[in-house]
């Protein structure tokens, strides 16, 4: 039973234009919200990260938005940036920050065309 | 920061034989997680650690998977009598107790089962 969906397996950008990446839950008692990018053989790099008392968290050209009444969170890049190509997770946890296990989506890949 | 670091990258093994991974997390850090990540999948739990205490084991984690942080410093999973469905990439994290920090993680070990 997949607790947190990325139902896009993959999206294409081009350059400059903002790429939106979508997340949806379905745990309730899931209180904070991570995206992690990961390249090919390497491990996954912390993003950004939000906790359930915001809607909103920017840092530089990626923000994170969440909508806790519909389960749904998703992840803004703007100006995207063809080193943004990559596969990003999404990722929840129930305990109030990252001290705890983190349940990931299945990933979409971003392509970010020159 | 020296980073979370993963041994081997890469072990190939016929079934039913006996793997141990090791994992040395960011110095400090007290928390160290494992993860297990298939083809299309995004990382799913195995276990976690504070300090040398093991405090929660997934059920994916079978009685053939054990894991030990003996000092509180780097972590090994061994796994024994592999089977074809214990091929995945394994993923090492860790981050400070009640720092907030965001889980770091390693490059992985990506473990083929011939």
């Amino acid at each position: 039973d997949q607790q947190v969906k990325q139902n896009s397996p993959s999206l294409s950008v081009q350059e400059g234009r903002i790429s939106i990446l979508n997340c949806d839950y379905t745990n309730s008692m899931f209180d904070y919200f991570l995206w992690y990018k990961k390249y090919p053989a390497e491990g996954p790099t912390f993003l950004i990260s939000i906790s359930s008392i915001k809607d909103k968290n920017e840092d530089g050209r990626f923000t994170v938005f969440l909508n806790k009444s519909a389960k749904h969170l998703s992840l803004h890049i703007v100006p995207s940036q063809p080193g943004d190509s990559a596969v990003y997770f999404c990722a929840a946890s129930r305990r109030g920050g990252s001290n705890y296990k983190l349940t990931f989506g299945k990933g979409t890949l971003l392509t970010v065309n020159p | 920061d020296t980073g979370v670091s993963q041994d081997p990258r890469h072990k190939i093994t016929k079934r039913g034989q006996n793997v141990t991974f090791r994992c040395d997390p960011i110095s400090e850090h007290n928390r160290l997680y494992w993860y297990r990540q298939t083809l299309g999948q995004g990382p799913e739990f195995l276990t976690y650690f504070q300090n040398e205490a093991q405090l929660e084991k997934s059920r994916l984690l079978s009685d053939r998977f054990s894991a030990e942080r003996p000092k509180g410093s780097f972590s090994t999973l061994e796994i024994q009598r592999t089977e074809q469905g214990d091929s995945a990439m394994y993923l090492c994290a860790s981050n400070r107790d009640n720092s907030n920090q965001p889980q770091h993680f390693g490059d992985g070990t990506r473990l083929s089962i011939l």
